[in-house]
């Protein structure tokens, strides 16, 4: 079965600097992998989505996530962040022996200084 | 724009009474998933049916809960007798139903708070 684990629960970064949210995945295959946001009181909105070809993926809102294979991990980026990025991101696995499912991370939830 | 609906957005109860969620997927999608959130265990996967048949309910309380698709519109979420260790978000979310990579489209969620 696949496996999500999203490291840091917290992260705090300075509005304008860069930011990464790490998540590394277990699965055998070659897996799809998502990410999402959650602002406050919403429901989860899909950043980008992985499934083959050019493992650097471009999403909505400036941010772009790399899929490297031989780390099992699909890292999360944004040059320069906005206050208004601050919320949860989950990264989720999807595979081809689950079904439609997908397994989630638990989340890492971002903070912005002004 | 298509959205997933959910209603209610919130709901208060006292323990013991039964709750209904309702939630209305996209039209044309044919994969529906319940999801719980709470702070303690994050996001879990309650219920998922495909064209309006359950596929997995592993992660749903049997005796307590219940999930049905009345037609391919509706999505339902019963708790009955409701538990204050339900409190939590419950979300809905749909998808085509494409093999393996489905995007899941999520609804805003009903807060729930059993007294």
């Amino acid at each position: 079965a696949q496996s999500v684990t999203q490291p840091d629960i917290h992260i705090t970064v300075s509005e304008g600097a860069s930011l990464e949210l790490r998540c590394n995945y277990s699965y055998g295959a070659t897996p799809y992998l998502f990410w999402y946001v959650q602002s406050p009181g919403q429901g989860l909105q899909l950043l980008l989505k992985y499934f083959s070809g050019d493992t650097l993926v471009q999403g909505i809102k400036g941010f772009e996530a790399e899929f490297k294979r031989s780390q099992s991990s699909f890292n999360l980026r944004k040059p320069s962040v906005h206050w208004s990025d601050a919320a949860e991101y989950f990264c989720a696995v999807g595979a081809l022996n689950a079904g439609n499912m997908l397994t989630f991370g638990g989340g890492t939830r971002l903070m912005v200084k002004p | 724009d298509a959205r997933v609906t959910q209603t209610p957005r919130h709901k208060v109860t006292e323990m013991g009474q039964e709750v209904t969620m309702r939630c209305q997927p996209i039209l044309g999608h044919n994969t529906v998933f319940w999801y719980r959130q709470t702070m303690m265990q994050g996001l879990e996967l309650l219920a998922y049916f495909r064209n309006r048949a359950p596929l997995d309910d592993s992660g749903m309380p049997k005796d307590r809960f219940s999930a049905e698709m009345p037609d391919a519109t509706l999505a339902t979420l019963k708790i009955q007798p409701s538990e204050p260790r339900d409190s939590a978000v419950y979300f809905c979310a749909s998808g085509l139903g494409l093999a393996g990579g489905d995007t899941q489209y999520f609804g805003p969620g009903t807060r729930l708070t059993v007294l």
